[in-house]
């Protein structure tokens, strides 16, 4: 079974700095998705980046980036010109291309307070 | 509007009332799932069902039951809500296809608050 881990229940961050998210996973499979999912205080769950196993290249959505390192099972959130509104609960999630492995799983969570 | 709809989104309850939080989907999606989101531990899934009258076991089943009689609609039971069971909750679909068609895969509802006192 896969398993994704969250070290950092919680992160701080100036406004307009640069904040760092780190998740790991485990898994056997060598084909599969790595979502980074925001959750504000209105409990919505909103997808930020997700980066697919077998593209190298790093996935970039404005201010937020991946660093994904395969080998190393690794898939960090770079958020940029940190704002306010950036505030809020991230999680890490992974979930199998295999037809019947439709799961979503979850890490931890990472609070990250946004000071101005 | 592409959405999943989750209801209601605030419960309060006694231990031992049955309850039912509803989910419908309008998205054709085959697989819907179950979530519940606790402090610390993330969102673990309780239930899923890969198509109609096709459900399974997730991770923290217990407690729980759910149907799936018709492909939009997904909802989760309490038969007899503890205190244990206070939590958020999340219903969520997707494609089951393995390759993702689209950059969001998964769609959430806008969860459930319960509380069972």
């Amino acid at each position: 079974a896969q398993t994704v881990t969250q070290s950092q229940p919680e992160m701080s961050v100036q406004e307009a700095e640069t904040v760092t998210l780190s998740c790991t996973y485990d898994t056997s499979e060598s084909d599969y998705y790595l979502f980074w999912y925001k959750q504000p205080p209105s409990r919505q769950m909103i997808l930020v980046i997700r980066q697919e196993a077998y593209k190298q290249q790093n996935a970039t959505e404005n201010r937020f980036s991946v660093n994904f390192q395969k080998a190393a099972k690794s898939f960090s959130l770079k958020i940029s010109d940190s704002q306010l509104g950036d505030a809020a609960m991230y999680f890490c999630a992974y979930r199998s291309v295999q037809t019947s492995g439709s799961r979503l799983t979850f890490g931890e969570g990472t609070q990250l307070t946004v000071n101005p | 509007e592409a959405q999943v709809t989750q209801n209601p989104r605030y419960l309060i309850t006694v231990t031992g009332k049955k309850l039912t939080v509803t989910c419908s989907q309008n998205m054709n999606h085959e697989y819907m799932s179950w979530y519940r989101q606790d402090p610390g531990l993330g969102l673990r899934q309780i239930y899923y069902s890969m198509n109609v009258e096709a459900t399974d076991k997730g991770d923290v089943p217990e407690g729980y039951k759910v149907s799936r009689k018709e492909k939009r609609n997904f909802p989760l039971i309490l038969e007899s809500p503890s205190p244990n069971q206070t939590s958020l909750y999340f219903c969520a679909s997707s494609p089951s296809s393995g390759r993702l068609r689209d950059n969001y895969g998964y769609t959430f509802g806008s969860g459930t608050r319960l509380t069972v006192v």
